[in-house]
């Protein structure tokens, strides 16, 4: 597509169940990120990945946390357990060369 | 420990008159840095950007200086329009590496 997708666009959720975060990147990205913003914060990175290299885990901010990225391509970020902290707009964002980043218009995650 | 500070958590300008926003960093290890513009339930759009090596950036009615002794940098707008009214991230990078660092973001309000 023309954009960064992400779904679900509202995503409500219990306290303890898991969850899935969908990123369709723009074709021919070859990174692709996750940030999420909560509420009166900053875009807190979370994950990066490049290519086939390891990707950079070093935001993620429990082991509940997950992403992976299928094929170059689709990413999914997956919450497990989730709680009420975890409640925030969850961002995804490609590039082609790792700079100059195109948003998709984010998941809003709520825990109940 | 905030890296990248937006100080001024909103800003309201009358049109026609100058927008400046302000941001601060700490880490002087930052040599690219970016602002970026949000609308509600949308993505954050790429708006400028200023390499270390330069002092100022401009495009159109958007300029961006830095201030590397100071660990400061702002954007202009000049004339501000009604449309301008977002909330405006300042972020920052490191060298090759692609992970932004975010501010808080300041919301601007630009009023007639």
């Amino acid at each position: 597509g023309a954009g960064v997708s992400q779904s679900p666009s509202n995503k409500v959720t219990e306290k303890g169940k898991d969850v899935e975060l969908r990123c369709d990147p723009i074709s021919g990205h070859t990174a692709l990120y996750w940030y999420r913003q909560s509420l009166g914060q900053g875009l807190e990175f979370l994950i990066y990945f490049q290519g086939n290299s390891a990707p950079d885990k070093s935001g993620l901010p429990s082991d509940r946390f997950s992403a992976e990225r299928t094929g170059g391509s689709v990413s999914t970020l997956t919450i497990q357990r989730t709680q009420q902290e975890d409640s925030a707009v969850y961002l995804c964002a490609s590039s082609p060369t790792g700079k100059g980043y195109t948003f998709g218009s984010g998941t809003r995650l709520t825990v109940v | 420990d905030q890296q990248v500070k937006q100080n001024s958590p909103s800003l309201s300008v009358q049109e026609g008159r100058i927008s400046i926003l302000n941001c601060d960093y700490t880490n002087s290890m930052f040599d690219y840095f970016l602002w970026y513009k949000k609308y509600p339930a949308e993505g954050p759009t790429f708006l400028i950007s200023i390499s270390s090596i330069k002092d100022k950036n401009e495009d159109g009615r958007f300029t961006v200086f830095l201030n590397k002794s100071a660990k400061h940098l702002s954007l202009h707008i000049v004339p501000s329009q009604p449309g301008d009214s977002a909330v405006y991230f300042c972020a920052a990078s490191t060298g090759t590496a692609s992970k932004l660092t975010f501010g808080t973001g300041t919301r601007l309000q630009v009023t007639l």
